[in-house]
């Protein structure tokens, strides 16, 4: 019944690694964002697809690569991750422009040691 | 460029009281003003939105926000607080017409409820 899931919910992993965070909607949206909340819980736009087209691109460094295998996955690749990407990952959908409610899902908790 | 800005970085209130969490946006014109809630360890849920109309938005959980132009501010308001309500408050505006522009958040304002 989950309407915007991320896997894993945490992750802890060692400066260098590479991961990724997967997220799924099921709600038939066709707009689906990443974005990072830091320590000081301040949460900012990272990308965001429209029907698996890159329709935002903050400045983010090129380690995070997202990927968009259809409408309802967005997942977020992390390359030679650094003590500074630690924070928590929200997926979020919405049913297309920004004025629409946007849905989130529960985050991804990850920690670079 | 587009902002937020959530004065208050922290307010306790006595359970039963009212409550007025600040928010106040830059952006040349009428912007889609939103908050947002976040309990502990959980994503964030829409509370209310405003795009345009009657400048007093109702949301869910009891919570109201008045858009006043005049004072470029979006305030969320509730008349009595429950112990549930105590979380991180988020105000967020976003661009609108435009197709792919996110929404632009404020740095949130914890909300403590005391007995």
């Amino acid at each position: 019944d989950t309407a915007v899931s991320q896997t894993p919910k945490y992750l802890v992993t060692q400066m260098g690694n590479d991961k990724s965070i997967k997220c799924e909607q099921n709600l038939g949206h066709d707009t689906m964002y990443w974005y990072k909340q830091d320590s000081k819980k301040f949460l900012k736009i990272m990308f965001s697809y429209n029907n698996k087209e890159l329709i935002i691109n903050e400045t983010v460094p090129n380690r995070f690569s997202p990927k968009s295998p259809d409408k309802a996955h967005l997942n977020l690749h992390i390359n030679s991750l650094e003590l500074g990407d630690s924070a928590v990952y929200f997926c979020a959908s919405s049913p297309g422009l920004v004025t629409d409610t946007q849905y989130f899902g529960p985050g991804t908790r990850l920690t670079v040691l | 460029a587009q902002s937020v800005t959530q004065p208050d970085i922290h307010i306790t209130v006595s359970e039963g009281a009212s409550l007025e969490l600040r928010c106040n946006y830059s952006y040349g014109a009428t912007p889609y003003l939103f908050w947002y809630v976040q309990s502990p360890g959980q994503g964030l849920q829409l509370l209310l939105k405003y795009f345009s109309g009657d400048t007093l938005v109702q949301g869910i959980k009891g919570f109201e926000a008045e858009f006043k132009r005049s004072q470029s501010s979006f305030n969320l308001r509730k008349p009595s607080v429950h112990w549930s309500d105590a979380a991180e408050y988020f105000c967020a505006v976003g661009s609108p017409n435009q197709a792919g522009t996110a929404l632009i958040f404020g740095k949130g304002t914890t909300l403590s409820v005391s007995s």
